[in-house]
């Protein structure tokens, strides 16, 4: 049983256009909603993270929106740049998920063209 | 400076085979994870572990084993390889005891022809 859907599989934006993904999750426990970036070749890195009692967090191009009633969160990419072109991963835990393991969401495949 | 490193980068080995991942973290982290990738860039948690406990998800062959000669270390051992264990793994650590980043090594990719 997935845990965490994520949607779209793959994603293509103009250059300047706004990406946006969206993840929805199960299991009403979960406290921490992280989100990482892998380009091709590497392994992920964190990009931005969110907890629950916030609706919004911002990093530069980058926020995370977070809708506890409809257990969903989005990340939403401004001004996306071709550099910006990576797999993107959602994923969830948490304190009682035995040493906080992840559970990630299946991936979007964001390609940003010029 | 690497945080977190694997050896090999590659791997192919034939159906049977017993092979080892390597997995080294500088950061002082006291929690390590193993997460296999597969063709279709899913990641999916094998273990954890900190020297307090190891956790093992539910669905992983006991012919994967994590060996931990100490807190720096937490290598993948994996028995008679099979096709479906072609893959890219990657080793991840994190520390203390609340929600803290995963730190992610460049992964290990395994061909088993």
């Amino acid at each position: 049983q997935q845990q965490v859907k994520q949607s779209p599989q793959s994603l293509i934006v103009q250059k300047g256009g706004i990406s946006i993904i969206n993840c929805a999750y199960e299991n009403t426990a979960f406290d921490y909603f992280p989100w990482y970036q892998q380009f091709p070749g590497k392994g992920p890195a964190l990009l931005i993270a969110i907890r629950p009692d916030v609706s919004e967090k911002k990093e530069g191009r980058f926020t995370i929106s977070f809708n506890k009633s409809a257990k969903q969160f989005s990340l939403h990419i401004m001004d996306s740049q071709p550099g910006d072109s990576a797999t993107y991963f959602c994923a969830a835990t948490y304190s009682g998920a035995g040493s906080y393991q992840l559970t990630f969401g299946k991936g979007t495949k964001l390609s940003v063209i010029p | 400076d690497t945080a977190v490193s694997q050896t090999p980068k590659y791997l192919v080995t034939q159906m049977g085979n017993d092979k080892s991942i390597k997995c080294e973290q500088n950061l002082g982290h006291d929690t390590m994870y193993w997460y296999k990738q597969d063709s279709k860039k899913f990641l999916k948690i094998m273990f954890s572990y900190n020297n307090k406990e190891l956790i093992i998800n539910e669905t992983v062959p006991n012919r994967f084993s994590p060996k931990s000669p100490d807190k720096a270390h937490l290598n993948l051992h994996i028995n008679s390889l099979e096709l479906g264990d072609s893959a890219v793994y990657f080793c991840a650590s994190r520390k203390g005891l609340i929600y803290n980043e995963q730190f992610f090594g460049p992964g290990t990719r395994l061909t088993v022809l």
